[in-house]
């Protein structure tokens, strides 16, 4: 078993439409969650970042943590064409700097039609 | 900033071949992590440097792969001899330090060994 697991989609929505994307994770020592964003031909970028569980909301976007669970969300609102990209999870027991050992997730590839 | 800079972006050689690829971090920045990517297996850590120094070569899949940072503004990492499986993109990202500092990421070099 992968010790993160995400859905490869694809994901297709309508301009407008809200996004879910999750992930699930199976060690309960991770601790940090990030998502990151990844265009065709292009490398992640990171979007958010997050601390243990709760909520944090940037623009359109909101990630959640879920540790009792151990799932992992991010929602897009009124999504755009440009945010069409593949979407990464990431996860470190140690924390988002360089030294952590960061944990990836294959990705979920979503397409917003316009 | 020109972030980080990775060639060649393509590369397509013959098994059994060398391959060299190049990676120039962000000034300042003081890691460099490489990286794979795959369908099969995702995004997956291979090895970093700090300040020059390699710390963690645990995900260098074998013998066959070498790493090296001879200085602060260059490495690169040596396949040899080159197999089919190792068709894959690779990717470099450095980081600073000083508190969580998210990684950078360069577009990659796409590897294919035919």
């Amino acid at each position: 078993q992968k010790e993160v697991e995400q859905d490869p989609g694809p994901l297709s929505v309508p301009e407008g439409a809200i996004v879910s994307l999750n992930c699930t994770y199976s060690n309960s020592a991770f601790q940090y969650f990030m998502w990151y964003r990844q265009y065709s031909r292009k490398g992640p970028e990171l979007l958010m970042y997050t601390y243990s569980s709760g909520n944090k909301e940037d623009g359109r976007f909101t990630a959640q943590v879920d540790k009792s669970s151990k799932y992992i969300s991010l929602f897009i609102r009124d999504s755009q064409p440009s945010d069409s990209a593949t979407y990464l999870c990431a996860m470190s027991a140690e924390g988002y700097s360089s030294a952590s050992k960061i944990i990836f997730g294959s990705g979920t590839r979503l397409s917003i039609r316009p | 900033d020109a972030g980080v800079i990775q060639s060649p972006r393509h590369e397509v050689t013959e098994m059994g071949q060398e391959v060299t690829l190049r990676c120039k971090p962000i000034s300042g920045h003081d890691y460099l992590f490489w990286y794979r990517q795959t369908m099969m297996r995702g995004l997956e850590l291979l090895i970093y440097f700090n300040n020059n120094v390699p710390i963690d070569d645990s995900g260098m899949p074998e013998d066959r792969f070498s790493a090296k940072m001879p200085n602060a503004s260059f490495s690169t990492l040596k396949i040899q001899p080159s197999e089919p499986r190792d068709s894959a993109v690779y990717f470099c990202a450095s980081s600073g330090t000083g508190g969580n500092q998210p990684q950078h990421f360069g577009d990659g070099t796409r590897l294919s060994i035919l």
